[in-house]
């Protein structure tokens, strides 16, 4: 199975800050179509996980410019502008360029 | 607007059965799969699988055959995953999902199923 690492575990952040996230895959995830099925979820306390952004850098409907996907091959990147307090909880990648699609463990998201 | 409206929390005794549903409005029932996913503290978001809702075919992650059955019922737009000959191991929530890898992904609000005697 593909291994998704997510790095840091743990970001602390002052309100107002820019938060980076990395996603590197124990492969490339360049499916033979030539898409890149990297997704990013970010799942509040007490709700279910919510789309991000699909496919590496495409931002889902009413997702704010604030979150910037990245990325190619097997190392991706999150990067949140402006922190604001609905941005705070546990963001994940995600693949589904391999069978079965994997996620990573995570990274939350926390204020200093 | 698109919603997957999951069954109640479950309390089992190992070696039972759960079967959970999920019972999606607001789109066309048949136009796309409906994945499952597992998730516990230990283990993070794990993916179980997923039936294609129009000819009930069904993909398993390898880790998940043996374990879980998909089905559907097109008549209702409801999608079933039943777990089986249950342990401790299988407590978790249990989330149903549209996910395409589109502008087009929506998620159940979990099951909670938990395995004690």
């Amino acid at each position: 199975d593909v291994v998704l690492t997510q790095t840091p575990v743990a970001q602390p952040v002052t309100l107002g800050d820019q938060a980076s996230i990395s996603c590197r895959s124990s492969q490339s995830l360049v499916h033979s179509n030539g898409n890149t099925y990297l997704e990013w979820y970010l799942q509040k306390p007490g709700q279910s996980p919510q789309l991000l952004i699909y496919k590496v850098s495409n931002r889902f409907s009413g997702v704010p410019d604030r979150f910037i996907g990245s990325g190619s091959g097997s190392d991706f990147t999150l990067k949140i502008s402006r922190v604001e307090p609905e941005d705070l909880g546990v963001y994940y990648c995600f693949q589904a360029t391999h069978d079965p699609p994997t996620f990573g463990a995570g990274t939350k998201l926390e204020l200093k | 607007q698109v919603q997957l409206q999951q069954s109640g929390a479950e309390l089992a005794k190992p070696g039972s059965s759960v079967k959970i549903s999920c019972k999606a409005s607001g789109y066309t029932f048949t136009s796309y799969d409906i994945s499952w996913i597992k998730q516990t503290t230990g283990q993070g978001l794990e993916y179980i699988g997923y039936i294609n809702t129009g000819s009930g075919g069904t993909y398993y992650n390898e880790k998940f055959k043996g374990k879980a059955t998909l089905t559907v019922d097109k008549s209702s737009s409801t999608a079933f995953m039943q777990l089986s000959s249950l342990t401790p191991e299988d407590t978790a929530v249990y989330y149903c999902a549209l996910i395409t890898t589109t502008d087009f992904d929506y998620w159940g609000q979990g099951v909670m199923v938990t395995v004690s005697s």
